[in-house]
């Protein structure tokens, strides 16, 4: 079983949808839970950093973190075009450890 | 500021010659990375550097791959000889500690094609 399970999709919403994306994972010491956007032919980008439980929002972007399911989601709001990516939910056990990757869950927002 | 810098972005190389990456992390990051990531999979681990010391190379192969980060700054990942299956993306990424955690920047990457 992987460390960490991601739908790879591919996803397509119209423009203006509620977009939801999740992660579940198998080891409960991942405290540390991260959400990073890649376009196509460019390094992962930072979205949202979350430690523990509960929920962090961001402008349209909500993170949300349910430890007693192992379960993580990224809802966006008000999906554009630009939203178009592959996102990669990250998570690890403490300051210092191996990042567990998915294998990201590629989004299309048609206009 | 100024992100992380890879180079080259892309190469393409026959099998069994050598090739080499270069990084130079985010100003003030003591933390290195570098990750390997196929296509349709997400980044994996090859080894990670706290200054110039490898903290965590346990998923390097060894009897190809090399890396060094001799002065705590920029870092070299190098293949010898490369596969057909050394084929991906191969990225750089570094870290600081903000509130307890930790947030990992990524360089743009260096695709690498074994003919």
């Amino acid at each position: 079983q992987k460390e960490v399970e991601q739908d790879p999709g591919p996803l397509s919403v119209p423009e203006g949808a509620i977009v939801s994306l999740n992660c579940t994972y198998s080891n409960s010491a991942f405290q540390y839970f991260m959400w990073y956007r890649q376009y196509s032919r460019k390094g992962p980008e930072l979205l949202m950093y979350t430690y523990s439980s509960g929920n962090k929002e961001d402008g349209r972007f909500t993170a949300q973190v349910d430890k007693s399911s192992k379960y993580i989601s990224l809802f966006i709001r008000d999906s554009q075009p630009s939203d178009s990516a592959t996102y990669l939910c990250a998570m690890s056990a403490n300051t210092g450890n191996q990042f567990y990757f998915g294998t990201g869950t590629s989004l299309t927002v048609i206009p | 500021e100024a992100g992380v810098v890879q180079s080259p972005r892309y190469k393409i190389i026959e099998k069994k010659q050598p090739v080499a990456f270069w990084c130079n992390p985010i100003s003030g990051h003591n933390t290195l990375y570098w990750y390997l990531q196929n296509l349709g999979q997400g980044p994996e681990l090859l080894i990670r550097y706290e200054n110039e010391e490898a903290v965590d190379d346990s998923q390097l192969p060894k009897d190809r791959f090399s890396a060094e980060r001799l002065k705590g700054v920029d870092s070299t990942l190098k293949i010898q000889p490369a596969e057909l299956g050394d084929s991906a993306v191969y990225l750089c990424a570094s870290s600081s500690q903000t509130g307890g955690g930790e947030t990992q920047y990524f360089g743009p990457g260096t695709r690498l094609l074994v003919l």
